[in-house]
C-alpha cells in the first residue's frame, strides 16, 4: 500500500487522557500536514512538518497539542488532557514538496 | 491570508443531470486550486488541480473545473452525474509560497436523486 497510512482509525479517550495519532506518509514524501475536521465545519490546517522540523504550526492550539516527525518512524500528533471539544476527525496529508497533498483515511477521536 | 467560499452547503441533483458546485477564493497572491472529494467515513481524494497553464482542468471521472482569475472562481462541473458521485466536495487553495497548508472551503454535499 503506497498511500498515506493513519492509525488508529478510531480512538476513544476519556476526558483528561492523552491521545496519540500516527501518520506514515506516502513513500518518498518528506512533507507532512495535519488537519482537523469538526462537525459542520470544513478542514482546518493545524501544522506542517518536515523530517525533524516544524515548518508552520500557525493552526495548532497553543496548549495541549504538539506534533513531531522524527528522522525515523511516523509523524505523531499528540493531544494531552483531552476535552470533549477535541472530538473530531484528524487527517494527515503528505506531499513530495510539490503543490498537491495526498490524504490518509483519518483518525476519528471521540472523547467521553 | 487566503479564504475559500463554497456558497452551497448542499446541492440535490437528479441522476444524469448536469451539476455545478461553486467555489470562490480570496487571496492577495497567486494561488493554486484543488478540488477534493470525500466519501462517507473516508479520507479526501484529490479530484483535480489547477497549478498553471490551461485554465480548464479535467478529472478521469468526468468532472472538470475552470480557473477564472478575474472572477476569482474555480467552479466544478459535470455534465451528467451518477449515484456514485454522492459525496462531500471540498475546494481548497494554497499560495505561491509553495508547500504550505491548504485552506479549505466548508464543503458542498452533492446529493444524487434517482
Amino acid at each position: 500500500n503506497a498511500g498515506v497510512m493513519q492509525n488508529p482509525r478510531h480512538l476513544v479517550r476519556r476526558r483528561g487522557q492523552e491521545a496519540r495519532l500516527r501518520c506514515s506518509p506516502m513513500k518518498g514524501h518528506s512533507h507532512v500536514y495535519w488537519y482537523r475536521q469538526l462537525p459542520e465545519e470544513g478542514l482546518k490546517f493545524m501544522v506542517y512538518l518536515q523530517k525533524e522540523n516544524i515548518i508552520d504550526e500557525s493552526g495548532m492550539p497553543k496548549e495541549r497539542f504538539s506534533a513531531e516527525f522524527p528522522k525515523e518512524g511516523p509523524s505523531i500528533l499528540r493531544i494531552q488532557q483531552v476535552v470533549r471539544g477535541d472530538s473530531a476527525a484528524y487527517f494527515c496529508a503528505s506531499s513530495g514538496g510539490f503543490r498537491e497533498q495526498y490524504f490518509g483515511p483519518g483518525t476519528r477521536l471521540t472523547v467521553t | 491570508a487566503q479564504s475559500v467560499t463554497q456558497l452551497d452547503s448542499q446541492v440535490p441533483v437528479f441522476e444524469e443531470a448536469p451539476v455545478e458546485l461553486r467555489c470562490n477564493y480570496s487571496s492577495s497572491v497567486s494561488v493554486y486550486l484543488f478540488w477534493y472529494v470525500q466519501y462517507p467515513n473516508q479520507g479526501l481524494q484529490l479530484l483535480l488541480k489547477y497549478l498553471s497553464g490551461s485554465t480548464l482542468v479535467e478529472s478521469i471521472n468526468g468532472f472538470e473545473a475552470e480557473f477564472n482569475k478575474s472572477q476569482t472562481s474555480f467552479h466544478l462541473r459535470k455534465p451528467s452525474v451518477h449515484i456514485s458521485d454522492t459525496a462531500e466536495y471540498f475546494c481548497a487553495v494554497s499560495t505561491e509560497r509553495g508547500a504550505d497548508g491548504l485552506t479549505f472551503g466548508k464543503g458542498t454535499h452533492l446529493i444524487i436523486q434517482p
